[in-house]
């Protein structure tokens, strides 16, 4: 049974950037043809798609956050990155990890979820 | 101000049928893209409920079904259970944002 687990700084300061983590376990990351993709939600509000990583390292954005933001994955250690440069208290939320199904597309739904990380931006 | 409408908050009495409502456009839903839903309970991560318009991953209860027509779709709950009480959200895909696109959220009380 995979299981995802963001790991990351509870608190960073504005301006700064933030990065993030999400370890895979159970499965290999580069296995299945899976979409592993990062989510946000706002303190009290709906979900939010950052963006997307193919397990061979093509990436998909939001628009409204593309140029802030850069995902990665490194296959050798079963996890995939976030960062998000420039920050604001508009990017304070919680941040999910996400699964999408094997060979699945991009327009396909999330399978499997990471239990979320608090992110607080302040000084 | 979410691309797929979703109304903030319904509520139903135990045993009851409640629809949720999820309104899109011809850039998502109305171009064909299926509409997924999950349910997330207080402080935990959303849960997936309905996939590909209709369909239930393994474990779900027959009580939770989906639909979809033309620019719309819904999350119908049969048969409510106080262990209902979640948000709900709907997601798609918009050919003109280039990516995924969720609704607002459903708060439901039973």
């Amino acid at each position: 049974q995979v299981q995802l687990q963001e790991s990351g700084p509870g608190l960073v300061k504005p301006s700064q950037t933030l990065s993030l983590t999400c370890s895979v376990s159970g499965g290999s990351i580069s296995s299945g043809n899976h979409y592993w993709s990062w989510i946000r939600q706002h303190p009290g509000k709906g979900l939010e798609w950052i963006g997307y990583i193919y397990y061979s390292g093509t990436t998909y954005y939001n628009p409204s956050l593309k140029s802030r933001v850069t995902i990665s994955v490194d296959t050798s250690k079963n996890y995939f990155s976030l960062r998000v440069s420039s920050l604001t208290a508009a990017d304070t939320a919680v941040y999910f990890c996400a699964r999408l199904p094997e060979f699945g597309t991009i327009t396909d739904a999330f399978d499997i979820w990471g239990q979320g990380t608090m992110v607080t931006v302040s000084s | 101000q979410s691309v797929l409408t979703q109304p903030p908050s319904l509520s139903g009495a135990p045993g009851q049928t409640v629809t949720i409502s999820c309104a899109g456009s011809s850039s998502n839903i109305g171009a064909g893209y299926d509409v997924h839903w999950y349910q997330q309970l207080p402080g935990t991560a959303p849960k997936l409920l309905i996939y590909g318009n209709t369909n239930r991953p393994s474990g779900v209860p027959d009580r939770f079904s989906g639909s979809k027509s033309d620019t719309s779709a819904s999350l119908i709950i049969s048969g409510l259970q106080t262990e209902d009480e979640a948000d709900y959200y709907c997601q798609s895909y918009d050919s003109s944002l280039s990516g995924v696109v969720f609704g607002g959220g459903t708060k439901l009380t039973v």
